[in-house]
């Protein structure tokens, strides 16, 4: 059964600095998103992107959020300068179309 | 309640029983999506019914939608223990383009199923 890999599982960072999750989506999907999870609370959309670029975001992903898909297989989440309110999960997840997304196990971001 | 909101927030059931977790939203969907949450794991993805569907069967879980109430129910039947777990509710709300993935989550029925 195809995957999305997420690395690493667990990050710890010191307040301000600069982190990258890594994501591996499904080889021949085209739509991919980042959720977040704050502990005990809803999983809660980030982004999605198509096509080399974002086509929604939400009101979370503000300017010091950035996606990319450097490389065929790739896709990234940065986020530049973090608060001890990013700790959370992190959550990638592909589609090929408007159907069921397939969830990576998640990043657990800890901001110390 | 907000969209994509569960009820009960906490289910515990005996091996073999059912269990019924229900879902209500607010606005017009295109499709409903349950995902079930191991503790601190990543979300599996268990079934989507569209908006003009009524029912759904997938092994022993069964998903109903009226969109005139709003409302979802995810029916699991004869529970293992290894169904314990959280259950979300996902809507996708966007009205097509290329805006997708949008799912609003709501807060999830925690089920425990005792061996």
């Amino acid at each position: 059964e195809p995957e999305v890999t997420q690395t690493p599982s667990h990050q710890v960072t010191q307040m301000g600095q600069e982190v990258i999750l890594r994501c591996v989506p499904i080889s021949n999907h085209l739509y991919f998103y980042w959720y977040r999870q704050i502990l005990g609370q809803k999983v809660e959309f980030l982004v999605s992107f198509y096509n080399n670029e974002i086509s929604e975001k939400s009101e979370i992903f503000d300017d010091q959020f950035s996606v990319e898909r450097p490389d065929g297989s790739n896709f990234t989440l940065k986020i530049r300068s973090t608060k001890l309110e990013d700790s959370a999960m992190y959550f990638c997840a592909s589609s090929r179309d408007r159907g069921g997304y397939t969830f990576g196990s998640g990043t657990r971001l800890t901001v110390v | 309640s907000q969209q994509g909101e569960e009820d009960p927030q906490a289910l515990s059931i005996q091996e073999g029983e059912n269990a019924t977790m229900n879902c209500s939203y607010k606005t017009s969907i295109n499709n409903l999506q349950w995902y079930r949450q191991n503790s601190g794991r990543g979300l599996v993805h268990l079934i989507l019914i569209r908006s003009n569907e009524r029912e759904k069967h997938s092994g022993r879980l069964r998903v109903t939608l009226d969109t005139s109430k709003k409302s979802s129910s995810l029916l699991i039947t004869a529970s293992r223990a290894a169904d314990t777990a959280s259950y979300f509710c996902a809507t996708d709300t966007n009205a097509g383009g290329t805006s997708y993935g949008k799912l609003t989550f709501g807060q999830g029925t925690i089920l425990t199923v005792h061996p």
